[in-house]
């Protein structure tokens, strides 16, 4: 079966240090793979999305990147956050382009608090 | 771009009452409509789904939606409500043609069950 893990689940950082929250998916091969940001009262934003290795895609203009270096691996980063990054940040995956069914399977999720 | 709207941000209801979950979205083409749902410590998990077809579709616990095309609306229904409903409901539209394999989430809504 598959199964998709974020880590860490809970980060504090100070404003101007950088950030790096991983995702991995098992049990599936070239999922799609999204990052959420999810703030209470406003739903879940979509922030990037991949369909494929070094394949990312930005939904909104931030102070985040992600990369997917591997096939199942999806990661955000910040090389100097702001207090505004603080949030709780969700990792997905679905079925690849052709399969896609419009179902996400979500992680644990990750809260970041920046100070 | 497409949005999602739902009505209300916080419901309070007691056991057995009836529920419903107003959700509009906006977007003139064909689109596939979901409800998610996060109970407390959970992760965020699909609860029903619409792509074609019948526009009642039926979910986990009991839960129903209306697809109403005309209105642009998928509202979540159910008749009788448990404590263990309590949780945040999530409205979501895939637009097929126009965002590829992405999900538009609404702002959510909070319920809380009452024993």
């Amino acid at each position: 079966s598959q199964t998709i893990h974020q880590w860490p689940a809970t980060l504090v950082q100070p404003v101007g240090s950088p950030l790096s929250l991983e995702c991995t998916v098992e049990g599936t091969s070239n999922p799609n793979l999204y990052w959420y940001r999810q703030a209470a009262g406003r739903g879940l934003q979509l922030l990037f999305y991949s369909v494929g290795i070094g394949q990312i895609s930005s939904e909104v203009p931030q102070n985040l990147s992600a990369s997917r270096p591997q096939d199942r691996q999806f990661i955000l980063s910040s090389k100097k956050l702001l207090l505004s990054d603080s949030g709780f940040y969700l990792c997905a995956w679905s079925t690849p382009d052709r399969g896609f069914t419009g179902e996400l399977f979500f992680g644990e999720g990750s809260r970041l608090t920046v100070l | 771009a497409q949005s999602v709207s739902q009505h209300n941000h916080h419901v309070i209801l007691s056991e057995a009452a009836s529920l419903e979950l107003g959700c509009n979205y906006s977007y003139g083409g064909t689109v596939n409509l979901f409800w998610y749902v996060q109970y407390p410590g959970q992760h965020l998990q699909l609860l029903l789904k619409y792509f074609s077809g019948d526009p009642l579709v039926k979910g986990i616990k009991g839960f129903e939606a209306e697809f109403i095309k005309s209105k642009f609306s998928f509202n979540l229904r159910k008749p009788s409500v448990q404590w263990s409903d309590t949780a945040e409901y999530f409205c979501a539209v895939n637009a097929l043609q126009a965002a590829g394999n992405k999900l538009t989430f609404g702002g959510g809504t909070r319920v809380l069950v009452k024993p």
